[in-house]
């Protein structure tokens, strides 16, 4: 049971360059997330999808764009990359209701 | 902003200590969460606590809210070294919402010393 699953897990862009990336649960869950962690900011959401089929902007939905595939896969596109988009992107997921959140190990991801 | 805040950002304590951490909000909440990240990995949900409990337990973990004062604290009891890590306080705000977004504070980092 792998749980959440996020590639690549490092990634070095250039500015301009545009990249997507892959989350893949096997819990069948039903929602999920992108966060985005900045060193001493905490997370914070970028977009979620509340049930397959469905996407909803988040906290700080610019600049990027999502997809939500099928009920195991939600996808993170840069379309243009920028130097402020350098960060560690989480993705997470949800069964339903009053239940908790789980995480993959992250992408970390520099753009020059 | 609806952020949870913790505090302090950054405890140190010896092996067999307790560590105690501290959340507040502002909003009103559906539910609080606890999650723990160890450097380099992702976050791993510790407890949740919802808006009509005022504590929970799990092994070494005490979880107190006070939804008057719109606080809550985390105790780890006898820390061990491998509880060195980041604790985050998440609240769900959106009560009878089935979105489940949460809103993360920025984490207070713990270094229990052997």
């Amino acid at each position: 049971n792998a749980g959440v699953t996020q590639t690549p897990k490092f990634q070095v862009l250039k500015t301009g360059q545009s990249m997507t990336l892959q989350c893949a649960q096997d819990m069948n869950h039903n929602s999920m997330y992108w966060y985005r962690q900045d060193p001493g900011m905490g997370l914070r959401l970028i977009y979620y999808s509340a049930s397959e089929g469905t996407t909803d902007k988040g906290e700080v939905p610019n600049g990027y764009n999502v997809s939500r595939l099928n009920k195991r896969e939600f996808s993170l596109r840069l379309e243009s990359a920028a130097p402020s988009q350098t960060s560690v992107y989480f993705c997470a997921s949800r069964r339903q209701g009053d239940q908790p959140q789980h995480f993959g190990d992250g992408t970390r991801l520099s753009i020059l | 902003s609806q952020q949870g805040e913790e505090d302090p950002q950054a405890l140190s304590i010896q092996e067999g200590e307790n560590a105690t951490m501290n959340c507040s909000y502002k909003t009103s909440i559906n539910n609080l969460q606890w999650y723990r990240q160890n450097s380099g990995r992702g976050l791993v949900h510790l407890i949740l606590i919802r808006s009509n409990e005022r504590e929970k337990h799990s092994g070494r973990l005490r979880v107190t809210l006070d939804t008057s004062k719109k606080s809550s604290s985390l105790l780890i009891t006898a820390s061990r070294a491998a509880d060195t890590a980041s604790y985050f306080c998440a609240t769900d705000p959106e009560r009878g919402s089935t979105l489940g977004r949460l809103y993360f504070g920025r984490g207070t980092q713990l270094t229990v010393w052997p």
